[in-house]
């Protein structure tokens, strides 16, 4: 069974930086591209970074390029993301999932990052 | 960038009846190779989402077949023909043809 758990959330102040971590199991992690997709309190799906299998190739939304940095370890089985100048609208469920043929496979349950004074 | 737009954003249904789910994208969803990259995903209250329906039109394992996907270009369509009290939730549409891949803004399905 595909295991995703993401951790290092929490509340930052504007400005501030935070890294994600999402350990993943179940499946052969080197073998596929990885994802960041967040949802704001209340809100719609947004997808924020994407990374390939080996980490050759990384792909941002517009709104975090420049600030966010996605990377992983396979021989750990671990997916990063470093968020730096984080702002408000940063704010939100962060999930870690597989990714696939263009699209999501697994999700995890998410860890929720707060970006407030 | 790719805009999906989905309607209606809000679909109060009777149990056993169809429901249908429509969603748009700003340009065409047809990639170089020849494919279309819609998904479907459904997220129940409290919960993750889960994915339906990839490449259009094909089931997830473990989606029952009252879930369908449909449409080409730029118009696309999730029907379920018998709402049941578990399809209660928020569902969304995904393009993954052109990055930044983008989601739709999602329909609520709730039971009238």
């Amino acid at each position: 069974e595909v295991q995703l758990v993401e951790s290092g959330g929490g509340l930052v102040q504007p400005g501030g930086s935070l890294r994600l971590s999402c350990a993943g199991s179940g499946f052969t992690f080197s073998n596929y591209w990885m994802s960041w997709v967040r949802q704001a309190p209340g809100k719609g799906l947004e997808w924020v970074a994407n990374i390939k299998y080996d980490g050759s190739e990384k792909y941002y939304v517009d709104s975090v390029e420049g600030r966010f940095t996605i990377s992983r370890d396979n021989a750990e089985n671990s997916l990063y993301v470093h968020m730096n100048s984080l702002r408000a609208e940063d704010t939100g469920l962060y999930y870690c999932a597989t990714s696939a043929d263009h699209s999501i496979i697994d999700w995890g349950q998410g860890t929720l990052v707060t970006v407030s004074s | 960038d790719v805009v999906m737009t989905q309607s209606p954003l809000s679909l109060p249904v009777t149990l056993g009846q169809p429901a249908s789910i429509s969603c748009r994208s700003s340009e065409s969803l047809v990639h170089s190779n020849g494919n279309i990259y819609l998904n479907w995903f459904q997220q129940r209250p409290g919960q993750s989402p889960r994915r339906l329906i990839y490449k259009v039109s094909n089931r997830d394992s473990g989606v029952p077949d009252r879930f369908s996907g449909s449409g080409s270009g730029t118009d696309f369509t999730l029907k379920i023909s018998r709402v049941e009290a578990e399809d209660v939730g928020i569902y969304y549409c995904m393009q993954g043809t052109n990055w930044p891949y983008s989601f739709g803004q999602g329909t609520k399905l709730e039971i009238k």
